[in-house]
């Protein structure tokens, strides 16, 4: 099974602050049709998941562009620009290469 | 495109019970559809997929004991659990990657 490991599990910032979130995966995330499905959802407090970046860097419509992704194979970065206070929540990152597996979690808290 | 969960409730432990999932505002039948767990205060925990054609995969800890399933006519998605166990306590999400319902809580206690 392919397990999901994110750092740091915590993150304090001050907003305008840039901050990053790594995701490794025990094995590539690269799938046989060359599509990387690896994707990173935010779940405020109280609120369902929703969607940020899909297919390792592709912002979800309707996200803010200080969001963006990056990675290949095993290893994958979210980049927040300058947080805000709306950014405020725990962060996952989620394959889909092989069935779905989430990462553990990173929880974004002021500073 | 809306997502919404039902049927969670309070369940003994070894009972059944079954949810529901409502779609509308996309053509529910072109798209493969998953059910995710959040036991209280933990992560994101996946439990099972049905593909367009209701091809299923299930994760190891409810394989032989949750169905999901799909009737394509009426736009709804469902998660039949059996045997269940006080470890299954968590709110149950309906989703596809670009959507996620409210969710529906279903707690297994005596």
């Amino acid at each position: 099974d392919v397990v999901l490991t994110q750092t740091p599990p915590t993150l304090s910032a001050t907003i305008g602050q840039s901050v990053s979130i790594s995701c490794r995966s025990s094995q590539s995330l690269l799938h046989s049709n060359g599509n990387t499905y690896l994707h990173w959802l935010l779940q405020r407090p109280g609120q369902s998941p929703q969607l940020l970046i899909y297919l390792v860097s592709r912002l979800e419509s309707g996200v803010p562009n200080r969001f963006s992704g990056s990675g290949s194979g095993t290893d994958f970065t979210l980049k927040i620009s300058g947080v805000e206070a709306e950014d405020l929540g725990v962060y996952y990152c989620v394959q889909g290469t092989h069935a779905w597996t989430f990462g553990g979690g990173t929880k974004l808290e002021l500073k | 495109v809306q997502l919404v969960e039902s049927g969670g409730g309070l369940v003994q432990p070894g009972k059944s019970l079954k949810l529901s999932c409502s779609a509308s505002g996309f053509t529910f039948s072109s798209y493969g559809m998953h059910w995710i767990r959040q036991a209280p205060g933990k992560g994101l925990d996946w439990v099972a997929y049905i593909s367009s054609s209701s091809g299923t995969v299930y994760a190891d800890a409810v394989k032989g004991r949750f169905t999901i399933s799909r009737d394509n006519a009426k736009n709804t998605l469902y998660l039949q659990l059996n045997s269940l166990k006080s470890e299954d306590t968590a709110i149950y999400y309906c989703a596809r990657l670009h959507a996620w319902g409210p969710g529906t809580m279903v707690t297994v206690s005596s």
